[in-house]
């Protein structure tokens, strides 16, 4: 079966610290992969999706960044956070069929101090 | 306008209520329809696609109305664990992206 993985589940950083963010999914190959950001009693906003390894489309200007160094892991990273960087992180993979559908991961907490 | 629009509620409903939400989107060319569970701090959970004819699981039913632009969930006999945020989803055809509307929040109250 297909799962989905995130870690850290929170982090509490200070401002200007790095940040890295990891997700990995399992049982499936070759997944489209997505990076969401959710900010207190928001929607969800898409940051970053990727349909293979080393192809990162960025959907909003930010000091973040993706790379997907294998096939099924994806990360985002920060060199410098801000305080607007916190917020609740969601990896999501897009499972085939004839509706494909996003499966979310458990998501990281992040507040940046 | 938005491109996905829920009523954020919240819906407080008592137990064994039936309760509907819609959602209207903006793009004419999207393709695929969900519905989404969200508790609280939690990550969104698949509750059920949205065909074309409609389709129904259970208590819960998804209608789809492409000549208005809106989905709709109807949630029968609610229950205290229907109690959460609802996400109305979209993909446009011809993109890799999932449009998420902000939510309706439920509250089944006993």
């Amino acid at each position: 079966s297909q799962t989905i993985h995130q870690w850290p589940a929170t982090l509490v950083q200070p401002v200007g610290s790095p940040l890295s963010l990891e997700c990995t999914v399992e049982g499936t190959s070759n997944p489209n992969l997505y990076w969401y950001r959710q900010a207190a009693g928001r929607g969800l906003q898409l940051l970053f999706y990727s349909v293979g390894i080393g192809q990162i489309s960025s959907e909003v200007p930010q000091n973040l960044s993706a790379s997907r160094p294998q096939d099924r892991q994806f990360i985002l990273s920060s060199k410098k956070l801000l305080l607007s960087d916190s917020g609740f992180y969601l990896c999501a993979f897009l499972s085939g069929g004839i509706q494909e559908t996003q499966y979310f991961g458990p998501g990281t907490r992040l507040l940046v101090l | 306008r938005k491109e996905v629009e829920q009523d954020p509620g919240p819906f407080n409903v008592p137990e064994g209520a039936t309760v509907a939400f819609n959602c209207t989107y903006s793009n004419s060319a999207s393709q695929s329809f969900f519905w989404y569970r969200q508790d609280c701090r939690k990550e969104p959970k698949l509750l059920m696609s949205v065909y074309s004819s409609g389709n129904e699981d259970g208590r819960f039913t998804a209608q789809l109305n492409r000549a208005s632009q809106y989905i709709s969930l109807l949630i029968r006999d609610s229950k205290l664990s229907d109690s959460a945020t609802y996400l109305c989803v979209v993909k446009p055809s011809g993109t890799y992206k999932y449009i998420f509307g902000t939510g309706t929040r439920l509250k089944v109250l006993a």
